[in-house]
């Protein structure tokens, strides 16, 4: 059972590179999200979807975008990385968006932006 | 003021030793509170989940909310060195908003 699938799950960047995470889900969920996670800073959204060919900020979208070309793929772009955006990245996915709907969340992608 | 509030610990206990993990909120019309358990380098799963004030049970776990004090709790009865690891709370308003999480409370349990 694969569930929710991130890669690549550790990355090394150089300041003004450009990259892409990808998130794949196999739980036909319409719901996708974005998260980065900082120590003392909890999770923070950075940009979600509620079905294909749809996207939304969240709450720190600055300096990121994002794809939902297919209803199973979620990517996530940084088109010129920056210092601030080491962090990890975890890719979530929902049935449903809210309170009644459980994330499923991949392993997480490790980024370093040197 | 933050809309979720969690103590970040570090939280550490001998085995056996119950438990108490805490967020408070400040919006009276968040309804859904989730606890999320996120293990070293992975990714948070959802623990226990309620809708409204009360207490829900599920073996070793209690978690409660108490909307007047807009306050909510996790329990662990009999820790385990197992249930090492960083526990998030997480509130939404409605059926159709996004997650708000806290800071997470890293707790580690002692053999």
């Amino acid at each position: 059972n694969a569930g929710v699938t991130q890669t690549p799950k550790f990355r090394v960047l150089k300041t003004g590179q450009s990259m892409t995470l990808l998130c794949a889900q196999d739980m036909n969920h319409e719901y996708m999200y974005w998260y980065r996670q900082d120590p003392g800073m909890g999770l923070r959204l950075i940009h979600y979807s509620v079905g294909e060919g749809t996207t939304a900020k969240g709450e720190v979208p600055d300096g990121y975008n994002v794809s939902r070309l297919k209803k199973q793929n979620f990517l996530l772009g940084l088109e010129s990385a920056a210092p601030s955006q080491t962090s990890v990245y975890f890719c979530a996915s929902s049935p449903r968006t809210g309170g009644t709907g459980e994330l499923f969340f991949g392993e997480g992608s490790r980024l370093t932006v040197l | 003021q933050k809309e979720v509030e969690q103590d970040p610990g570090p939280l550490s206990v001998p085995e056996g030793a119950i438990v108490s993990l805490n967020c408070t909120y400040s919006n009276s019309a968040f309804q859904y509170f989730m606890w999320y358990r996120q293990y070293s380098r992975k990714g948070p799963e959802l623990l226990m989940y309620t809708y409204s004030s009360g207490n829900k049970e599920d073996g070793r776990f209690t978690a409660q909310v108490d909307k007047s004090s807009k306050y909510i709790s996790l329990f662990i009865r009999d820790s385990q060195p197992s249930d090492s690891a960083t526990y998030l709370c997480a509130i939404s308003g409605r059926s159709q908003g996004n997650l708000i999480f806290g800071k997470g409370t890293k707790l580690s349990v002692k053999p």
